[in-house]
């Protein structure tokens, strides 16, 4: 079946460390995207790919990274930088053919100690 | 830019009396829009999608929307809830054209009461 895979689901990491987080594709989709969800806030934006080898910041970019080497894969880096990473974060990826079927993943729960 | 506004935060209702949860959006060019429903402890669900045609969108569970481009709004309606309606829902939107940006509200938390 396809689908979205994000690892590690669950992870603790400690202050001033970076983490990358895992998110890989088997749908063939182009779009990819990072959100956080914090209660109260909604999923907020954090970066999105339309193609391979290119990438736009959402709404809060600040503190994290990405990459898109590969059609499949999109990981996540939360920085040191980020002021507030413990979080539950999510991969999605969208069909764009005029389905817009949106695929979630299962999440990651992050928590910085 | 592109944003969504669900204005409540919680709606607590009676079970068996009609819900509207509420989805203004903002955009500079023309947009899908979508309701998901969160069940506690689980991962997001489509309701409803509108993508073109009909402006009134039926979906799962007795939900429906209906799209109003003037008052950009996509508000969500059932007539008679159900305690497992208890739940969170997102509305959020997508550019027709290029771009890509895929934009959710804040959520609206649903409270079904005996």
């Amino acid at each position: 079946d396809g689908g979205i895979t994000q690892s590690p689901k669950y992870l603790f990491r400690k202050e001033g460390q970076n983490v990358t987080l895992s998110c890989e594709q088997n749908l063939n989709h182009d779009a990819m995207y990072w959100y956080r969800q914090d209660p109260g806030q909604g999923l907020r934006l954090i970066y999105y790919s339309q193609i391979v080898n290119d990438f736009q910041k959402g709404d809060i970019a600040e503190g994290y990274s990405v990459s898109r080497e590969k059609k499949e894969s999109f990981p996540l880096t939360v920085t040191s930088a980020q002021k507030n990473p413990t979080a539950f974060y999510l991969c999605v990826a969208v069909d764009t053919s005029p389905g817009n079927t949106i695929y979630f993943g299962e999440g990651s729960w992050l928590t910085v100690v | 830019a592109q944003s969504v506004t669900q204005l409540d935060s919680q709606v607590p209702v009676f079970e068996e009396a009609p819900v509207e949860l509420r989805c203004n959006y903002s955009s500079s060019v023309s947009v899908y829009l979508f309701w998901y429903v969160q069940y506690p402890n689980q991962g997001l669900q489509l309701l409803l999608k509108y993508l073109s045609g009909s402006t009134l969108v039926k979906g799962i569970n007795g939900f429906e929307a209906e799209f109003n481009k003037s008052q950009t709004s996509f508000h969500l309606r059932k007539p008679s809830v159900h305690i497992s309606d208890t739940a969170e829902y997102f509305c959020a939107v997508r550019p027709t054209g290029g771009g890509n940006k895929l934009t959710f509200g804040t959520g609206t938390q649903l409270k079904v009461e005996l």
